[in-house]
């Protein structure tokens, strides 16, 4: 099956700088990217997705690009606040297998 | 609107004991899906719902986890004779399409097992 790894497991950014997260998937199948952000006892909200049919996605202050060739997927956050800390999980799946594969989640502190 | 939701939000539950636990989708929503998510890890899939038919259950870890959705909206995932190793947090997500894309989740029972 599936199997989706993220790196940094934690990364800590100075408010207002950039924070890049990077995912890389198995399946070359999987053609659905999207990203989650999860706060502390609450489910995961979904920020922002991509399909396989484009390179790069962008919604305000995040972005996803997707190179799939190498298998991988980035989420970019730009001038980050306070409220951006949090955990991020990516995932990917194709409609053949009926579910999304996640990874273990990246813990962004954005200090103040 | 009204997201997902999830009731109870927090269950305890003895060892040997049955749960039922139970989603309420986004109105109209065709595809609903159950996770597992373990502290620290990402949600692990348990099953899918298309409207009433439950077209994958190769998630559920094992033959004491049963999912139903018997009129294509509601759902409840019940767990018979809860061992330790059930412990987590359970995840139900929605999406309009009757497929994986946009998956809209609720805020998870966390249920603890003593």
């Amino acid at each position: 099956g599936e199997n989706v790894e993220q790196h940094p497991s934690t990364l800590s950014v100075q408010e207002g700088d950039s924070a890049v997260i990077k995912c890389t998937y198995s399946d070359s199948a999987s053609n659905y990217f999207p990203w989650y952000k999860q706060e502390l006892g609450k489910g995961p909200q979904l920020i922002i997705d991509i399909r396989s049919n484009v390179g790069e996605k962008k919604d305000q202050r995040i972005a996803v690009t997707l190179n799939k060739t190498a298998k991988h997927f980035s989420l970019h956050i730009t001038e980050t606040q306070p409220e951006d800390s949090a955990v991020y999980f990516c995932a990917a799946g194709h409609r053949g297998n009926n579910r999304l594969a996640f990874g273990k989640g990246n813990q962004v502190v954005v200090i103040p | 609107g009204a997201g997902v939701s999830q009731s109870p939000r927090y269950k305890v539950a003895k060892r040997g004991q049955d749960v039922a636990l139970r989603c309420d989708p986004i109105s109209g929503h065709v595809s609903l899906f159950w996770y597992q998510q373990a502290l620290g890890q990402g949600p692990e899939f348990l099953t899918y719902f298309q409207n009433e038919a439950q077209l994958d259950k190769s998630g559920l870890p094992s033959d004491r986890f049963f999912a139903e959705r018997p009129e294509g909206s509601v759902s409840t995932l019940k767990i018979q004779r809860t061992q330790q190793e059930d412990s987590a947090v359970y995840l139900c997500a929605s999406s309009l399409s009757g497929d994986i894309y946009e998956q809209y989740f609720g805020p998870g029972t966390r249920l603890t097992v003593t």
